[in-house]
């Protein structure tokens, strides 16, 4: 268990619909990840918060949008879905220290079907 | 922008020794991450190299070249249990010191 939490686990919803994905960090971590797994691929990174502020951009769709609130839990809206957004949606966490380099934890995913 | 090559699969038997390799194309450099993913988990982090050399823990190894822009996951004493996934991944010299491009994956398959 790495500490990250997401919810919910699974997702099933129609093309043109729009849902919002949540994810907690783990106690004390400052920054946010979204990134994106489609079948049999890499992991796309999408955006990144830091103690509430957008901190770097990926390869972010506009339909997609993301914040991070002051409790420092992070939600990920994707709106007008497509068939092609169906994947597994990862929330990474890290305590972030300046330049030193601070593993991600990552949360167990949201698997998102698009219909 | 940067783009990472890896072998989408590899296998080998218990007992055996396996390396994964990692080419990667960057604008901006800061380290070579690996993390392993085991089907419908999460990626954990396994390893970091920022300089040149060979970094250990226990049954894995990281090696690193940045003038050849190359790096090398070794795992050593394969288990059955390795059989998963292995990403590099690029830490980004961006505006967000901590933001990672990962590569598309390795598919390990360990066989008794």
């Amino acid at each position: 268990d790495s500490g990250v939490t997401q919810t919910p686990k699974h997702l099933i919803t129609a093309t043109g619909q729009r849902v919002t994905l949540r994810c907690s960090p783990r106690s004390g971590d400052l920054s946010v990840y979204w990134y994106q797994q489609s079948l049999d691929q890499g992991l796309q990174f999408l955006i990144q918060y830091y103690n509430g502020e957008e901190r770097a951009k990926g390869n972010i769709l506009e339909r997609f949008s993301a914040q991070q609130f002051p409790d420092l839990h992070s939600e990920l809206n994707l709106s007008s879905l497509e068939l092609g957004d169906s994947a597994l949606y990862f929330c990474a966490s890290s305590v972030e220290r300046g330049r030193a380099y601070n593993e991600q934890f990552f949360g167990p995913g949201t698997r998102l079907t698009v219909l | 922008g940067q783009s990472l090559e890896q072998p989408s699969e590899v296998t080998a038997v218990e007992g055996a020794i396996v390396q994964i390799n990692c080419t990667y194309q960057t604008s901006g450099f800061y380290g070579l991450s690996w993390y392993q993913q085991h089907d419908g988990g999460a990626p954990t982090f396994l390893s970091y190299n920022a300089l040149d050399g060979l970094e250990e823990t226990g049954r894995f190894s990281s090696f690193l070249s940045r003038s050849d822009s190359y790096g090398y996951l070794l795992l050593q004493e394969l288990q059955m249990k390795d059989s998963a996934s292995y990403f590099c991944a690029v830490r980004d010299r961006g505006t967000g010191f901590q933001k990672l491009v990962f590569g598309t994956g390795t598919r390990l398959l360990v066989s008794p």
